[in-house]
């Protein structure tokens, strides 16, 4: 089982629509969880850490379900500017293993 | 405040030479990641320092891949000799303490002939 896993997609979405990314992680014992958002030919960037009481920035919601080992991001009103590919992300803290997980990414495509 | 730096940006070079990638994380982060991106593979974690100290380099191909850190805001990684299949894009990461946040560079794209 991979460790942090993404629905590849893409998916493509009209403007103005509310759209889902789901990720499961296989470390129980993780700490950490972001969103990570990587446009094309560029470097990840942070979108939001997650915490388990949820939380929300603006057109952006995320989720955890430590007991599922689930994590998910859910967009708002969805623009043009949010195509983009996006990485769902684990930290695990203690011995040698004090680093991030990343998932392959989901590709969301906005079109007008 | 500067990102993290990484040089050359795009390295364009013939299969049996040798590449060196270079990176200066931010100021006052403590820990130092390469990354390697492939569409087959994904974002794949080459090694990681803390305090400059080399962690976890599992994840490092073979011995023609080799990282140092010989101070706090420098970072390289080596390919010797370099191959075709080595050809993607390398990332430096850094963080204020391992699995939080981390801060990438633009990258270094290495297309090896």
């Amino acid at each position: 089982r991979k460790e942090v896993e993404q629905d590849p997609g893409p998916f493509n979405v009209p403007e103005g629509a509310t759209v889902a990314f789901n990720c499961t992680y296989s470390n129980s014992a993780s700490q950490s969880f972001f969103w990570y958002r990587q446009d094309c030919r560029k470097e990840p960037k942070l979108l939001m850490s997650v915490y388990s009481s949820g939380n929300e920035d603006g057109r952006f919601t995320a989720q955890l379900n430590r007991a599922s080992q689930y994590i998910s991001l859910l967009i708002r009103d969805s623009k043009l500017s949010d195509s983009a590919t996006y990485l769902c992300v684990v930290g695990n803290y203690g011995g040698s293993q004090g680093n991030l997980i990343f998932g392959k990414g989901t590709k969301l495509s906005v079109k007008p | 405040d500067a990102g993290v730096i990484q040089s050359p940006r795009h390295e364009v070079t013939e299969m049996g030479q040798e590449v060196t990638l270079r990176c200066k994380p931010i100021s006052g982060h403590n820990s130092l990641f390469w990354y390697r991106q492939t569409m087959m593979r994904g974002l794949e974690l080459l090694i990681y320092f803390n305090n400059n100290v080399p962690i976890d380099d599992s994840g490092m191909p073979e011995d023609r891949f080799s990282a140092k850190m010989p101070n706090a805001s420098f970072s390289t990684l080596k390919i010797q000799p370099s191959e075709p299949r080595d050809s993607a894009v390398y990332f430096c990461a850094s963080s204020f303490v391992a699995a939080v946040e981390q801060y990438f560079g633009p990258g270094t794209r290495l297309t090896v002939t």
